[in-house]
């Protein structure tokens, strides 16, 4: 049981590039979630997704673009990465059921140059 | 903008004493929860606490929850060296289906 595994840790892009980050979770959450951390910033929501095929925005969704067509899978992209979007980016995962407690990834350290 | 604010942003203490972090909010929540970071790493729950509940115990964990002052307060008690983190609080409105994180508190333990 891994729970919430996020894909890529690092990446450096330059500006104007795409990338997809990939989070994946074996708890059969429904609910998944997408945020940013910057310095004394804490946790930005970017978008989320309260089951497979359905995503809603979050408190930051410009530039940024996700999908859910499999229900452990959350993919974040970057369609024309900027150097504002330099952060560290933070998956998790949440049961229907249950507690409402967020389960989290490693996270995915992202530099745009 | 995010729901909670906490204070102290920092705070620095010896080992073994106590460290006490508040959180306070602006709407009506379903519930808090407290989550820590450690450096570089993700966040994990600590405990949970809702809105008809007034106090919640985890180990050395207390938490306390005053709603009609909209605020939360975390102790820990007799405190380690490996709780050096970063404490979160983030709030779960009714039917909002996600949390509001606040900016955390930085807890340093001095051995």
């Amino acid at each position: 049981n891994a729970g919430v595994t996020q894909t890529p840790k690092f990446r450096v892009l330059k500006t104007g590039q795409s990338m997809t980050l990939l989070c994946a979770q074996d708890m059969n959450h429904e609910y998944m979630y997408w945020y940013r951390q910057d310095p004394g910033m804490g946790l930005r929501l970017i978008h989320y997704s309260v089951g497979e095929g359905t995503t809603a925005k979050g408190e930051v969704p410009d530039g940024y673009n996700v999908s859910r067509l499999k229900k452990q899978n959350f993919l974040l992209g970057l369609e024309s990465a900027a150097p504002s979007q330099t952060s560290v980016y933070f998956c998790a995962s949440r049961s229907l059921a249950g507690s409402d407690t967020q389960y989290f990834g490693p996270g995915t350290r992202l530099t745009v140059l | 903008s995010q729901q909670g604010e906490e204070d102290p942003q920092a705070l620095s203490i010896q080992e073994g004493e106590n460290a006490t972090m508040n959180c306070s909010y602006k709407t009506s929540i379903n519930n808090l929860q407290w989550y820590r970071q450690n450096s570089g790493r993700g966040l994990v729950h600590l405990i949970l606490i809702r809105s008809n509940e007034r106090e919640k115990h985890s180990g050395r964990l207390r938490v306390t929850l005053d709603t009609s002052k909209k605020s939360s307060s975390l102790l820990i008690t007799a405190s380690r060296a490996a709780d050096t983190a970063s404490y979160f609080c983030a709030t779960d409105s009714l039917g909002a289906q996600k949390l509001v994180f606040g900016q955390g508190t930085r807890l340093t333990i001095n051995p």
